[in-house]
């Protein structure tokens, strides 16, 4: 079954306005997240890693100020895209690691797609 | 720089065998994914490789020569379901994943 949740799984704003994108761990407490986002046809892009109790680590390129992120509990990080614009619709996911060492899975989320008009 | 390649595309048959190939360039190595998408969904985790050659696991198998920075994602006994995205993606020193653009999958009756 899943272990990471996402909600909303689909949102479409009006540009200016922000959006807050849940990443749930349903049975793990994970101390780091990682938020993704994916335009069509494209690769996954790490935007910020998710710790726990602390700021995020954000990717070079990737507005701070534009995209919280908040990791207020071992099973929460949310994702808040502040006055989102055309060019911010994209499909955004999150994800946990699981396992020590080099091996470590990652979990994905169902994601959200975002539509900004 | 890091970079992942692999086909933007693939057509197979039902029934057939695919091999989805990935080269990677990274700064330092600590193993390769693969990862199946379906559209619209997050990717689901298939295999890892950190050692050469070739692991198995019911239909797909994985395959990695970390000389030549190559590695393969064979599928067997193609059915219509398998038709997907597969990234591959690769593990650097700092333990960060670089991931491919995806191979999309085509599979015909």
């Amino acid at each position: 079954g899943a272990v990471v949740s996402q909600h909303p799984s689909w949102v479409i704003c009006k540009s200016g306005t922000s959006v807050k994108i849940e990443c749930r761990s349903l049975d793990f407490q994970a101390t780091t997240m990682f938020w993704y986002r994916q335009f069509p046809k494209q690769s996954l892009m790490l935007m910020a890693t998710s710790n726990e109790g602390s700021k995020a680590t954000y990717e070079q390129g990737v507005e701070k100020d534009k995209f919280l992120i908040n990791h207020a509990s071992l099973t929460l990080s949310t994702l808040t895209v502040t006055s989102a614009h055309p060019e911010d619709s994209s499909f955004y996911i999150c994800s946990e690691e699981r396992g020590q060492g080099p091996y470590n899975e990652q979990f994905f989320g169902p994601g959200t797609r975002l539509t900004v008009l | 720089g890091q970079n992942i390649d692999q086909p933007t595309e693939m057509t197979a048959t039902e029934g057939a065998i695919v091999q989805i190939n990935c080269t990677y360039q990274t700064s330092g190595f600590n193993g390769l994914f693969w990862y199946q998408q379906h559209a619209g969904e997050a990717p689901t985790f298939l295999s890892y490789n950190v050692l050469d050659g070739l692991e198995e696991k019911g239909r797909f198998s994985s395959f990695l020569s970390r000389s030549k920075g190559y590695s393969y994602l064979l599928l067997k006994e193609l059915q219509m379901k398998d038709s997907a995205s597969y990234l591959c993606a690769a593990m650097d020193s700092n333990y960060q994943l670089i991931w491919g653009a995806g191979t999309k999958l085509i599979i015909k009756p």
